[in-house]
């Protein structure tokens, strides 16, 4: 069965940083271009980024509210990717979820049940 | 960037019923649109892709359309699972944009 797992969230201060891990099971990550998206309490989606697989460069692609402060990464021969917070703030506050691209047409076609991340003094 | 605006933003509706729910971008993206479920305290759950290469990962009931600015997703014969809010998403181009939602109420 096809699954992601996110994992990683907490309770973190302004300022401060958290990584989150997304691990595949049931596929072979490394296939796939990877993204995340947030979803902030009483809110719809928001996308911040995605990473194309390594046949197709490995590359980035962030949304303006968190280039330079966030960055995606993966570890293929663990099956795992990962979201890397820097300098969080109060409005970072959300659910965040890993999803596979779909058919390399940058939709997203399996979500993990996600992660909560609390920014807060 | 791209905006994609959906409406309604809710809808009521009985059992057996057809549902429409319409998403239109802010400029020509093409037919690149693709549709979500959400359950209230659950992750999205993937409906329906209708760019160049379709995809459906929902029940027959769901059909997307639509190409340049105006999209539609429909439900036929709404069923009680069918609950939730709807989004579509454009992968036209980065930074790829959800609409804001469309909550479906089952009767």
């Amino acid at each position: 069965d096809e699954q992601l797992v996110e994992s990683g969230g907490g309770l973190v201060q302004p300022g401060r940083s958290l990584r989150l891990s997304c691990t595949a099971s049931g596929f072979i990550l490394g296939q796939h271009a990877m993204g995340w998206v947030r979803q902030a309490p009483g809110k719809g989606l928001e996308w911040l980024g995605f990473i194309r697989s390594r046949p197709y460069g490995g590359t980035t692609e962030y949304a303006a509210s968190v280039r330079g402060r966030f960055s995606i990464s993966r570890e293929d021969s663990k099956n795992i990717a990962y979201l890397q917070m820097n300098s969080l703030r109060g409005d970072d506050t959300a659910v965040y979820y890993c999803a596979r691209d779909g058919h390399k047409n940058w939709y997203f076609d399996l979500w993990g049940r996600g992660t909560l991340v609390m920014v807060s003094s | 960037d791209i905006q994609m605006t959906q409406s309604p933003s809710f809808v009521s509706a009985s059992v057996g019923d057809r549902v429409t729910i319409s998403c239109q971008a802010s400029q020509d993206i093409d037919n690149s649109v693709s549709w979500y479920q959400q359950k209230p305290g659950k992750a999205p759950k993937f409906v329906i892709y209708i760019g160049p290469s379709f995809r459906s990962g929902a029940a027959s009931r769901f059909s997307g359309s639509g190409s340049g600015t105006d999209f539609t997703l429909t439900i036929n014969d709404l069923q009680p699972e069918d609950f939730g809010t709807y989004y579509c998403q454009q992968s036209e181009s980065f930074p790829l944009t959800f609409g804001g939602g469309t909550r479906v109420e089952i009767k």
